[in-house]
């Protein structure tokens, strides 16, 4: 059963930074596309950044490129975000998910930016 | 960028009707097109990758169609349980784009 089990939300101040982790279970980590996917509070979904499965490729949304950046540590089945510069328009639920065409998501973790 | 533009944004369905919601996108997407369902305070669902093709424990009251630009979600015999926000989503290229969003709700 998939399991994928975001962390690291919180609040941070604007031009702060965060890491978000996002720890994967229940499949091969390690040959699967990863997504980070964002809600901002009474919104729609907006995609943030894809990986490959072995990290060769990965893709930002132009609202994040140049400030957040993808990652993934195979061996440990983990999934990471880290986020610069951050601003108020990104406060949001942060979700993992897995797989190209989503398969699976995590439950999400919050992240405020705020002063 | 390619755009996703859902339709209607909002529906009002008695229990039991059959519903179906539009995807338009602003150019050719072959069939890489997924469908979401997404409740008040949680995570989203997967309900349908590659235009038609459902996902594992999705029940066969879901079902997709469509390729190239236009795309169709349809949920039959609705229950209390499938009121809830549907999203598409193209992954054709980047950056991946959702639709708005349709909010189904009780009549």
């Amino acid at each position: 059963q998939v399991h994928l089990v975001e962390s690291g939300g919180g609040v941070v101040q604007p031009g702060g930074s965060l890491r978000l982790s996002c720890a994967a279970s229940g499949f091969t980590f390690s040959r699967s596309d990863m997504h980070w996917v964002r809600q901002a509070p009474d919104k729609g979904l907006e995609w943030v950044a894809f990986i490959r499965y072995d990290g060769s490729n990965k893709y930002y949304a132009d609202s994040v490129r140049g400030r957040f950046t993808i990652s993934r540590d195979n061996p440990k089945n983990t999934l990471h975000l880290q986020m610069n510069s951050l601003r108020g328009d990104d406060t949001a639920v942060y979700y993992c998910a897995k797989a190209l065409g989503i398969d699976s998501w995590g439950q999400g973790t919050l992240v405020t930016v705020s002063s | 960028d390619i755009q996703m533009t859902q339709s209607p944004s909002s529906l009002s369905a008695s229990v039991g009707d059959r519903v179906t919601i539009t995807c338009r996108a602003s150019q050719d997407i072959s069939n890489y097109l997924a469908w979401f369902q997404q409740k008040p305070g949680k995570a989203p669902k997967s309900l349908i990758y590659a235009a038609s093709s459902l996902q594992s424990g999705v029940p066969s009251k879901f079902s997709g169609s469509g390729s190239g630009t236009d795309f169709t979600l349809t949920i039959s015999s609705l229950q209390p349980e499938d009121f809830a926000t549907y999203y598409c989503q193209q992954y054709k290229g980047y950056p991946i784009t959702f639709g708005q969003g349709t909010r189904l709700e009780i009549k």
